[in-house]
């Protein structure tokens, strides 16, 4: 069964920095693209990263490109987002997805349960 | 960027009833790369639909989706109560982007 558990969801001030991490199981975690997509409150959806499976690849979505950062550790079945320069807009709940495929074009087959980033004073 | 428009914003229906919901991409995905998900209240979202008209597993077949180029549908044939929830699109054929949503509510 895939899981996917993020963590590391925080209030932190604008201009601050967090990192969210996301354990995942029940698949072989290297073969596999993975993303970051958040939602901020009673809004839709917003793709803001992915890592191709030996980490090798980044890409960003314009909103963020220059201030998140998304690595992933494939010896811990670990993705990571490091986020710095948090602004009021990044208020979002955070959702680790797993990528349909190891290269584009791909969707999102399983979502972790999402953590949740309030930047705010 | 291609945007993506979903309409109605709500559809607002009884149990047993079809519902059928529409999303837009402002220009062609390529290979009709468009996949719809269901997320009910304070869950993630989950995969229904994926290549516009191929079922996620365990997905019930009273879901299913249609279209091509620009215009694409997911259609509900028997609305059940678990079943009313919001449902969005997303086009992945020339990067990733969502629909704004459907809110599909008990009339």
């Amino acid at each position: 069964e895939v899981q996917l558990l993020e963590s590391g969801g925080d209030l932190v001030q604008p201009g601050g920095s967090l990192r969210l991490s996301c354990e995942a199981s029940g698949f072989t975690f290297t073969n596999y693209v993975m993303s970051w997509v958040r939602q901020a409150p009673g809004k839709g959806l917003e793709w803001v990263s992915a890592i191709t499976g030996s980490g090798g690849d980044t890409y960003y979505a314009d909103s963020v490109k220059g201030r998140f950062t998304v690595s992933r550790d494939n010896s811990k079945n670990t993705l990571y987002l490091q986020m710095n320069s948090l602004r009021a807009d990044d208020t979002a709940v955070f959702y680790c997805t797993k990528a349909s495929g190891s290269t584009r074009p791909y969707y999102f087959d399983y979502w972790g349960q999402g953590t949740l980033v309030t930047v705010s004073s | 960027e291609i945007v993506v428009t979903q309409s109605p914003g709500t559809l607002s229906l009884s149990p047993g009833e079809r519902a059928t919901l529409s999303c837009r991409a402002s220009q062609s995905v390529s290979s009709n790369y468009v996949a719809w998900y269901q997320q009910k209240p304070g869950q993630a979202p989950r995969l229904l639909i994926y290549g516009a008209s191929t079922r996620a597993t365990g997905i019930p077949d009273r879901f299913s989706g249609s279209g091509s180029g620009t215009d694409f549908t997911l259609t509900i044939s028997r609305l059940e109560p678990e079943d009313f929830a919001v449902y969005f699109c997303q086009q992945y054929g020339n990067s990733r982007t969502f629909g704004q949503g459907t809110k599909v509510e008990i009339k």
